[in-house]
């Protein structure tokens, strides 16, 4: 039962390093999201997607690109890393609008 | 625009005892409502969910909460606390947006959990 995988879950990066983020998901759902997380802020969305193809602009998109080439999985890219994209990143899955938040366990990155 | 606020971002009880973690939401209609809990290095993992009917909602660990539409409210209870507990815990809220809905959840802020033994 693996559900949200995301790799990978640590990285160090130089400011102006480009890195991208996997999330797999293995339960056949449509809609996927990429939050981040950080210390008296609780979870902000960054993009998601509602199916395979699309993608859409969250709370705090800046910096950040995405891709939905596959229904399983979305990518999360930072072309251009900033010590301010220094953050824990979750990724989450879900069947329906109404549906539960499956998230996947988190990617520790840091911007040096 | 949707918001959701936790008032307390630290809460210590000792284990045994009672627990409330308050939640309010801004909305403009009846939204979907979640608790999330988070263990240290772990995802959320999903607590309860209110979409609509009864307004006391049951969830998993012994957790309940209750939707109090004339205050804005979701609060999460527990009758009595275990240690296994301390964890962050994370109120959301959803839209109901017809054919336009997104499924996308706005979060609090987090309220911490410390049980003392």
């Amino acid at each position: 039962n693996a559900g949200v995988t995301q790799t990978p879950k640590f990285r160090v990066l130089k400011t102006g390093q480009s890195m991208t983020l996997l999330c797999a998901q293995d339960m056949n759902h449509e809609y996927m999201y990429w939050y981040r997380q950080d210390p008296g802020m609780g979870l902000r969305l960054i993009h998601y997607s509602v199916g395979e193809g699309t993608t859409a602009k969250g709370e705090v998109p800046d910096g950040y690109n995405v891709s939905r080439l596959k229904k399983q999985n979305f990518l999360l890219g930072l072309e251009s890393a900033a010590p301010s994209q220094t953050s824990v990143y979750f990724c989450a899955s879900s069947y329906s609008v109404t549906g539960e938040l499956f998230f996947g366990e988190g990617s520790r990155l840091t911007v040096l | 625009a949707q918001s959701v606020t936790q008032p307390d971002i630290h809460i210590t009880v000792s284990e045994g005892a009672s627990l409330e973690l308050r939640c309010n939401y801004s909305y403009g209609a009846t939204p979907y409502l979640f608790w999330y809990v988070q263990s240290p290095g772990q995802g959320l993992q999903l607590l309860l969910k209110y979409f609509s009917g009864d307004t006391l909602v049951q969830g998993i660990k012994g957790f309940e909460a209750e939707f109090k539409r004339s205050q804005s409210s979701f609060n999460l209870r527990k009758p009595s606390v275990h240690w296994s507990d301390a964890a962050e815990y994370f109120c959301a809220v959803g839209a109901r947006l017809g054919s336009s809905n997104t499924g996308k959840l706005i979060f609090g802020q987090g309220t911490t959990l410390q049980v003392k033994p």
